[in-house]
């Protein structure tokens, strides 16, 4: 049982490339996250799905977008990197009965 | 601004002694704080969680203690181990949508021999 599944593990940018961070669970949740952690800031929402077919934002969107592809998929991408979206990025889902979040094991990403 | 507050950033605990990191919230409205336990590079993983209609709640050497009033709850952990080194964060959320679940910043355990 993988759980969440994020790839890559390690990616190294230039300012204003694009790239798509995937994301997928096997757990058949029906919500699924996208977050950022940056030291002294602990975790802050990018994006979320509720379920297969809806997207919202969260607290830091800007500079994001996503697509929940099925139900086991959602990705995350960069449109233009900048040094700013340096972060470690954790994909994340959860049942839909209590509120237990379940994270991949983050996504280290360096924009120069 | 910041949801949930944590302290201390970072704490150095002897082997067997206890370790206690706090947190503070405002939104009265919160219902749900968990605890999450992150080794590094790995992803953060819950540890025990406590709803408000408890004082406290334990798991093992694990002990949340929760005090309504004062808006304040904090992680014991008895009889520390190496093993426990590790960040670990609060959170808070309202409801049972985690798209409003808040984090604190994190505190740095190390648990030395």
């Amino acid at each position: 049982n993988a759980g969440v599944t994020q790839t890559p593990k390690f990616q190294v940018l230039k300012t204003g490339q694009s790239m798509t961070l995937q994301c997928a669970q096997d757990m058949n949740h029906n919500s699924m996250y996208w977050y950022r952690q940056d030291p002294g800031m602990g975790l802050r929402l990018i994006y979320y799905s509720a379920s297969e077919g809806t997207t919202d934002k969260g607290e830091v969107p800007n500079g994001y977008n996503v697509s929940r592809l099925n139900k086991r998929e959602f990705s995350l991408r960069l449109e233009s990197a900048a040094p700013s979206q340096t972060s470690v990025y954790f994909c994340a889902s959860r049942t839909g009965v209590g509120n237990t979040i379940y994270f991949g094991e983050g996504s280290w990403l360096t924009v120069v | 601004q910041q949801q949930v507050k944590q302290s201390p950033q970072s704490l150095i605990v002897q082997k067997g002694g206890i370790s206690i990191i706090n947190c503070a919230y405002e939104n009265t409205a919160f219902d749900y704080f968990p605890w999450y336990q992150q080794f590094p590079g790995k992803g953060p993983a819950l540890l025990i969680a406590i709803r408000p209609d408890v004082s406290e709640k334990k798991e093992g050497r694990f002990t949340i203690s929760f005090n309504k009033s004062a808006k304040q709850f904090s992680l014991h952990i008895m009889d520390s181990q190496p093993g426990d080194s590790a960040t670990y964060f609060c959170a808070a959320s309202k409801g049972t949508g985690a798209n409003n679940l808040f984090f604190g910043t994190g505190t740095r355990l190390t648990v030395i021999p």
